[in-house]
């Protein structure tokens, strides 16, 4: 079975700083998508960045970028210039070969003025 | 009009009482999903339907039951509930199985009594 792994204990952030958050995974696939989503308080799952485990290049979207190392089997997502609106919950997750998306835990963040 | 709907956004039962959550999709995507969410557990899929048939069920138990007449429109009915069951029913729909992201709406908070 795949496994994901998010460590982190909630974390507060500065509005305007920085943040990344912790993902790491287990699998024996060769080809797979890693995900990450953002839930607010409201409960919907929204999607914000995509990695294919052959792309080169980190995925980048706006504010938001993942790095990826695929040797150390981690997908780190970057959010630069915190904002208010992204507290959160932030899910990382995974899609093998199976095609079943397997989802991490959740790192929960929260943005301070 | 929001992607993915779920009616109603809370709901509260006890164990005798038979409900039904309904989820809604206008992207035109043809795979529907039912997923849960506990506290501090990661999301467990419950039960996939690709072109109205149920291609997954994670090993539900039986007092959940499925019903998906369209590609647009899921159903989870809900019979003789346990407290443990209390949980956000969480919806999502993608172009076909297998194809990423999926694209979920808000849930259902649901509360066994």
């Amino acid at each position: 079975a795949q496994k994901i792994t998010q460590t982190q204990p909630g974390m507060f952030v500065q509005e305007k700083e920085a943040v990344t958050l912790d993902c790491t995974y287990d699998t024996s696939d060769q080809s797979y998508g890693l995900f990450w989503y953002k839930q607010p308080s409201s409960g919907e799952m929204i999607f914000l960045i995509y990695q294919g485990s052959y792309d080169e290049q980190n995925a980048t979207e706006g504010r938001y970028s993942l790095n990826f190392q695929k040797a150390r089997k981690s997908a780190n997502l970057v959010i630069s210039a915190s904002q208010l609106g992204d507290s959160a919950m932030y899910f990382c997750a995974m899609n093998p070969e199976s095609n079943r998306l397997a989802f991490g835990k959740g790192n929960q963040v929260v943005v301070i003025p | 009009e929001t992607g993915v709907t779920q009616t109603p956004r809370h709901l509260v039962m006890g164990m005798t009482n038979k409900k039904s959550l309904k989820c809604e999709q206008h992207l035109g995507h043809n795979a529907m999903y039912w997923y849960k969410q506990s506290a501090k557990k990661p999301l467990e899929l419950m039960f996939v339907y690709n072109f109205k048939e149920q291609t997954e069920n994670n090993s539900v138990p039986s007092r959940f039951s499925p019903e998906c007449p369209n590609s647009s429109h899921l159903f989870l009915h809900l019979h003789t509930l346990q407290p443990e069951d209390s949980a956000l029913y969480l919806c999502a729909s993608s172009p076909r199985q297998g194809d990423s992201p999926l694209h979920f709406g808000n849930g259902t908070r649901l509360t066994v009594t």
